[in-house]
């Protein structure tokens, strides 16, 4: 079956980093997003991978490895308003998108 | 990057009614245009696949008569909730995929939070 996996909830500081990762088994592979979801709003693009390696886009910045089957969303010097969920998908052979369940980020000051 | 809006953005309806959103790609045309459902504190659920011109495809466990779809142009698609019953209360989204967009990436409307009572 596919799968996307990613921690529930995490918590930073204010100005911090912080990691978010997501392992993945789909069936085929043609790219990985990174969405931005506050509450009660619909997702937003931040990000998409389709080679190996790290994009970054200034304070976020995505890698992928397609061997391992993973991707890491990371985020520099943290403001509070990046408090939301971040949701990591897989663009399957069908071109469909394949969700996680979504990472809640708390940012505490 | 590309706009879909969506309406209306909240609905409160009373059980056995229908209800219309409408989803509109208001910078692009969009052959194909997609329809979740969020419950509170979970991931979205796609219900179904809505392609111009033909009929939707529906996700396992989605009921095609309750849900209807309609893609009628490049730039709109409705789903109608049919009969609702308060079970159906959540919040609904729709994307749209932008095929001349770099990334080939869904760009999602505002949502719709629909109760029904």
């Amino acid at each position: 079956g596919q799968n996307i996996d990613q921690p529930t909830e995490m918590t930073a500081t204010e100005g911090a980093i912080v990691q978010i990762n997501c392992t993945y088994q789909t069936s085929g592979f043609n790219g990985l997003f990174w969405y931005q979801q506050h509450a009660g709003e619909a997702p937003t693009f931040l990000s998409y991978n389709v080679l190996d390696g790290l994009e970054e886009k200034g304070r976020f910045s995505s890698f992928l490895s397609r061997s391992k089957g993973y991707s890491y969303l990371l985020l520099k010097e943290l403001q509070m308003k990046d408090s939301a969920s971040y949701l990591c998908a897989v663009m399957d052979s069908n071109y469909q998108l394949i969700w996680g369940a979504g990472t809640k980020l708390i940012i505490k000051p | 990057g590309a706009v879909v809006s969506q309406h209306p953005s909240r609905v409160i309806c009373k059980s056995g009614t229908s209800v219309k959103i409408e989803c509109r790609s208001l910078d692009f045309q969009a052959t194909t245009m997609f329809w979740y459902r969020q419950f509170p504190k979970q991931s979205l659920m796609l219900m179904a696949t809505s392609n111009e011109g033909s009929k939707a495809t529906y996700e396992q466990g989605v009921e095609k008569d309750k849900f209807l779809i309609n893609h009628a142009s490049l730039t709109l698609s409705t789903l109608t909730v049919t009969s609702a019953h308060p079970e159906d209360s959540s919040f609904y989204i729709c994307s749209a995929r932008d095929i001349s967009g770099l990334y080939n990436e869904q760009f999602f409307g505002p949502g719709t939070r629909l109760t029904v009572l």
